[in-house]
């Protein structure tokens, strides 16, 4: 059973519009949420995170929101740029563990 | 400089084969992890390694063996390479979580293996 689910594969968006990519989760161990995003033949890198006792953080362009209550998680993108375009990786963390359990991504195209 | 590089970066091999790839970072994290990832599909957790003389397995081991040389050094066999293990495999390493909590995982570029 898939514990961290992203379950759009794609996304289309405009240039300058919003773009919301969607996380659920499963497991009500996991205290920590990050999302990743990653450029063909490259590795994914760290956008942004939230813990669990928050329900949102924002780092410029870029906003994650919790609702725990829903085990549901998004991040927002405002505006979007085309070099938005990636995949993006939803990752979900139990603290004590010391491992995350990753989505299997949406593909983020912003058209220009 | 890239702060995780792997090698080698891409590699075509025979069912049967023993293939090591090889990961070593500069960020003087204690922490590093071996994941695959499938086309269409999130990255899998092989093994992890919270220092050199720690070792466990991921979600889907079998097949694989790692070795922590060093704090930063681990590197993933495949003894008995078969096809369904070709993939895209990718190290990361994150630093000893302290009294602030950083649970970020810094990447490798990937190892794209093919198995014939």
């Amino acid at each position: 059973d898939q514990q961290v689910k992203q379950n759009s594969p794609s996304l289309s968006v405009q240039e300058g519009r919003i773009s919301i990519l969607n996380c659920d989760y499963t497991n009500s161990m996991f205290d920590y949420f990050l999302w990743y995003k990653k450029y063909p033949a490259e590795g994914p890198t760290f956008l942004i995170s939230i813990s669990s006792i928050k329900d949102k953080n924002e780092d410029g362009r870029f906003t994650v929101f919790l609702n725990k209550s829903a085990k549901h998680l998004s991040l927002h993108i405002v505006p979007s740029q085309p070099g938005d375009s990636a995949v993006y990786f939803c990752a979900a963390t139990n603290t004590n563990a010391g491992k995350s359990t990753f989505g299997d991504g949406t593909t983020l195209t912003v058209k220009p | 400089d890239a702060d995780v590089t792997q090698t080698p970066r891409n590699r075509i091999t025979k069912t049967g084969k023993r293939i090591m790839l090889e990961c070593s970072q500069t960020k003087g994290h204690d922490r590093m992890y071996w994941y695959r990832q499938d086309p269409g599909l999130g990255l899998r957790l092989i093994y992890y390694s919270f220092d050199v003389k720690d070792i466990n397995k991921g979600e889907i081991s079998d097949g694989y063996s790692v070795s922590r040389q060093a704090q930063a050094k681990f590197s993933l066999s495949l003894e008995s390479a078969i096809p369904n293990q070709t993939a895209l495999y990718f190290c990361a390493t994150s630093a000893r979580p302290r009294s602030t909590r950083t649970d970020t995982q810094y990447f490798g570029p990937g190892t794209r293996l093919t198995v014939l």
